[in-house]
């Protein structure tokens, strides 16, 4: 078993589409990423959460502690969007979790 | 340019081998981390420095080890490669020990074991 889930494992959206990407999780939790890693294969780190909701832009995440569980969501998605999403906690015990990502596709 | 250098880019090398990746934190940062990206198995943590000592050990082979140096970079060496240890290896950097702060990726060491 996964200490992260992701869902969908695929997702194909039109430009202007709101998207939303969700995080399970199974293991107690000091912080959760959101990572977005572009064809190229470079990783960028997203959001850093610990609770609540985080904005930048056009990306919000939210986690909920006691559900564990969070989404990224995408407002008026943009082709440049395309990446796969990757949700990673790191556990109280100071371990590392990764989902198996989300891979997005934004048409024009 | 995220500020965390990585080095080589692209590595190949034999079976048995030995390598060291070699990773810049970015500036003011003081942990660095190292992950293994592969197809079958994805994003794997591997280990954490901070100001150079470990802070965290992940799924770190034996035949793996790293440090950091007290200039705040970091290797990481891989011995007796297999093919299996063909992967994509990320650095990241972040200003504390502790998760409350984000991480910056380097753009990675693709290796290629033949």
């Amino acid at each position: 078993k996964n200490e992260v889930e992701q869902s969908p494992q695929n997702l194909t959206a039109q430009e202007g589409e709101f998207i939303t990407i969700n995080c399970s999780y199974s293991v107690g939790i000091s912080a959760l990423h959101w990572l977005q890693q572009h064809p190229g294969g470079g990783i960028v780190s997203l959001f850093m959460l610990s609770s609540g909701k985080k904005k930048h832009g056009r990306l919000i995440a939210t986690i909920n502690i006691q559900e564990k569980h969070s989404s990224l969501h995408i407002t008026a998605s943009h082709p440049r969007d395309s990446a796969v999403y990757i949700c990673a906690v790191r556990s109280t015990g100071n371990q590392f979790y990764f989902g198996t990502g989300t891979s997005l596709t934004v048409i024009p | 340019d995220s500020g965390v250098t990585q080095t080589p880019k692209h590595l190949i090398t034999a079976t048995g081998q030995r390598v060291t990746l070699r990773c810049s934190p970015r500036s003011g940062d003081l942990s660095v981390y190292w992950y293994q990206q592969s197809l079958d198995q994805g994003l794997q943590f591997l280990i954490q420095y901070y100001n150079g000592e470990e802070r965290a050990k992940g799924n770190i082979l034996e035949r793996f080890s790293a440090q950091q140096f007290p200039d705040l970079h970091s290797e990481l060496n891989l011995s007796s490669l297999e093919l299996g240890d063909s992967a994509l290896y990320f650095c990241a950097s972040s200003v504390s020990r502790e998760p409350g702060y984000g991480y910056t990726f380097g753009s990675g060491t693709r290796l290629t074991v033949v």
